[in-house]
């Protein structure tokens, strides 16, 4: 079954300064790869998404994100980060397809004006 | 964007009362999901459905049931509430193969 580790908790960065979330996955196969944000008392609104191809992604509200096999890890990369960001990120990992989802427990970002 | 409603939004209800929470899409997509979400442990899989009767357990179903006898309407009862299933339950769909999952606003569920 696959497994999903978010290490930190919580994270604090200032406002202006670069952001890399951790993201560790267990799958025996290909996975499929996603990162969430979710805003207080909001649905999960997805930042990108990895399949196959360029390891390096891009996604929306200038996020980024490295699929890196050897390390099982899709960290999550922003070099500026702004005010808005203040929110919590998930990690997941989908079976073949994409059928099902597995989170991570998240981490929350905190940022420092 | 897929138009997805989860009602009610915000309910308490007693222990060892039936609760029913409804998700509603407004497209024909396939795969519907609930999931339920609590601090520490982030989003887990409580059922999902592959189409119309069709359902499966997730990784947490005990005390949950489900049903889909429309495409749009996904439906998530709890047969007799308990206070470990106050939570924040998600709906969510698939849009497309590859393109991960569409999630409603969630419902807030208290059992007192």
């Amino acid at each position: 079954a696959q497994s999903v580790t978010q290490p930190d908790i919580h994270i604090t960065v200032s406002e202006g300064a670069s952001l890399e979330l951790r993201c560790n996955y267990s799958y025996g196969a290909t996975p499929y790869l996603f990162w969430y944000v979710q805003s207080p008392g909001q649905g999960l609104q997805l930042l990108l998404k990895y399949f196959s191809g360029d390891t390096l992604v891009q996604g929306i509200k200038g996020f980024e994100a490295e699929f890196k096999r050897s390390q099982s890890s899709f960290n999550l990369r922003k070099p500026s980060v702004h005010w808005s960001d203040a929110a919590e990120y998930f990690c997941a990992v989908g079976t073949g397809g994409g059928n099902k989802l597995t989170f991570g427990t998240g981490t929350q970002l905190k940022v420092e004006l | 964007d897929a138009g997805i409603t989860q009602s009610p939004r915000h309910k308490v209800t007693e222990t060892g009362t039936p609760v029913t929470l409804r998700c509603h899409q407004t497209e024909n997509h396939r795969y519907m999901y609930w999931y339920r979400q609590d601090p520490g442990h982030g989003l887990r899989l409580i059922h999902y459905s592959y189409g119309v009767k069709d359902t499966d357990k997730g990784e947490v179903s005990d005390g949950y049931s489900v049903s889909r006898s429309k495409t749009e309407d996904f439906l998530l009862t709890l047969e007799s509430a308990t206070s470990s299933q106050t939570s924040v339950y998600f709906c969510a769909i698939r849009v497309g193969n590859n393109d991960g999952y569409t999630f409603g606003s969630g419902t807030r569920l208290t059992v007192v």
